[in-house]
């Protein structure tokens, strides 16, 4: 099945700064790669995601880059804010086919002001 | 668009006894999973139904764990007995076979002591 790991497990930046998560997965099939911030004691939410027909794909202060060659995709933040202080989940799932998701094992952010 | 239901938001059991979480999906979103998140990690996907068949229970420890999604609606996790590892956050989740992403619940947190 499915392996996504992510990196770093901790990130601190100040405020303004840019902020970097990495994830890789194993399987060739994933096409689908969403990304959840998660505050302490809530449900992940889904903040931006990306298929594998796409490279990259921004929101405002977010954006996503997918390696389909390499299984890699990551999660770029830019002039960080304290409310942007989470934690951070990489996915990946096949969607059409069993679209079962796996998680990376999270990336906690702190946004010193 | 109502969101994902879950109850109960706590439980905490003694180890060896038994619990119960239940789960609403949205409306018209065949697939639902359950998820468990113990603290510091990603979630991990215990089972997925699409409607109310089994996808996929290959990470579910079916001598303690046990689901069922009868009428392809609702859906219950049963743990018995439980044990202290299994204290976590349940969290369920549904989605529509071919939109982006999934919609996840407030969880159930469940301590066993």
């Amino acid at each position: 099945g499915e392996n996504v790991e992510q990196h770093p497990s901790t990130l601190s930046v100040q405020e303004g700064d840019s902020a970097v998560i990495k994830c890789t997965y194993s399987d060739s099939a994933s096409n689908y790669f969403p990304w959840y911030k998660q505050e302490l004691g809530k449900r992940p939410q889904l903040i931006i995601d990306i298929r594998s027909n796409v490279g990259e794909k921004k929101d405002q202060r977010i954006a996503v880059t997918l390696n389909k060659t390499a299984k890699h995709f990551s999660l770029h933040i830019t002039e960080t804010q304290p409310e942007d202080s989470a934690v951070y989940f990489c996915a990946a799932s096949t969607l059409g086919g069993n679209n079962d998701m796996r998680f990376g094992a999270g990336t906690r952010l702190t946004v010193k002001p | 668009e109502a969101g994902v239901a879950q109850s109960p938001r706590y439980k905490i059991i003694e180890k060896r006894q038994s619990v119960a979480f239940w789960c609403n999906p949205i409306s018209g979103h065949a697939t639902l999973y359950w998820y468990q998140q113990i603290l510091g990690q990603g979630p991990k996907l215990l089972i997925q139904f699409q409607n109310n068949g089994v996808v996929d229970d290959s990470q579910l420890p079916k001598d303690r764990f046990s689901a069922e999604r009868l009428k392809g609606v609702d859906s219950t996790l049963k743990i018995q007995p439980a044990k202290l590892e299994d204290s976590a956050v349940y969290l369920c989740a549904s989605s529509a076979r071919q939109e982006n992403g999934y919609t996840f619940g407030s969880g159930t947190r469940l301590t066993v002591v």
